[in-house]
């Protein structure tokens, strides 16, 4: 099956920091999602994002599709950005998603 | 719109004992799935429904059970609990296979 890499596994920053996670796939992917696990547990989805590139206020992603990974950007990171950044993708020959073991992100005020 | 919600949200079974875990969604969402999320592990799929009527084995599937008889439900069923089972438990419902995933608030389950 598809392999999922995500880097770096643990990260702390101070408040007002700006962030780069990485999730390198192994295969052709017909999905790319990334979730946002909360100190709760609460998973929202953040970007359904195959290819291209979106922004949604202070986070945006990146997807190189030709070259099997994506980015995921936070700008002046805040303490409720804490949380594990999950990367998840569908390969081209199946339907369902395989996960990454995720990026403990940690904003210290 | 409650959106996905899972019934119970804690649970402590002993060894071979039984239980059903409850999904429901009501976004009329035709792709529901059942993970299992393990201590600095990512989310593995146990098993997940393309619609009312069917279910397919994800990649940890061995000691579970599940039924899609409405669209709206998908239950999860341990019939033999093992300590190996205790894990935290999240449903997840999409509109189409690449759709975004919506997940549910978890159930905890500790099997002792």
């Amino acid at each position: 099956g598809i392999q999922v890499e995500q880097s770096p596994p643990d990260l702390i920053l101070q408040e007002g920091a700006n962030s780069t996670l990485r999730c390198n796939f192994s295969d052709s992917v017909n999905n790319l999602q990334w979730f946002h696990q909360n100190p709760w547990g609460q998973l929202i989805n953040l970007f359904y994002i195959p290819s291209g590139t979106k922004q949604n206020g202070r986070l945006s992603a990146t997807t190189v599709a030709t070259e099997r990974y994506s980015l995921l950007y936070i700008s002046s990171s805040q303490t409720t950005d804490s949380g594990v950044y999950f990367c998840a993708v569908e390969e081209t020959s199946g339907s369902r998603l395989t996960f990454g073991e995720g990026t403990q992100l940690t904003v210290n005020p | 719109n409650a959106g996905v919600t899972q019934t119970p949200k804690f649970r402590v079974l002993k060894t071979g004992q039984s239980m059903t875990l409850l999904c429901a969604q009501d976004m009329n969402h035709e792709y529901m799935y059942w993970y299992r999320q393990d201590p600095g592990m990512g989310l593995r799929l146990i098993h997940y429904s393309v619609g009312e009527g069917t279910t397919a084995k994800g990649e940890v599937p061995d000691g579970y059970n599940v039924s899609r008889l409405k669209k709206q439900n998908f239950l999860l069923g341990l019939e033999s609990a093992a300590p190996s089972q205790t894990s935290v438990y999240f449903c997840a419902s999409s509109y189409s296979p690449s759709g975004g995933l919506n997940f549910g608030p978890g159930t905890r389950l500790t099997v002792t």
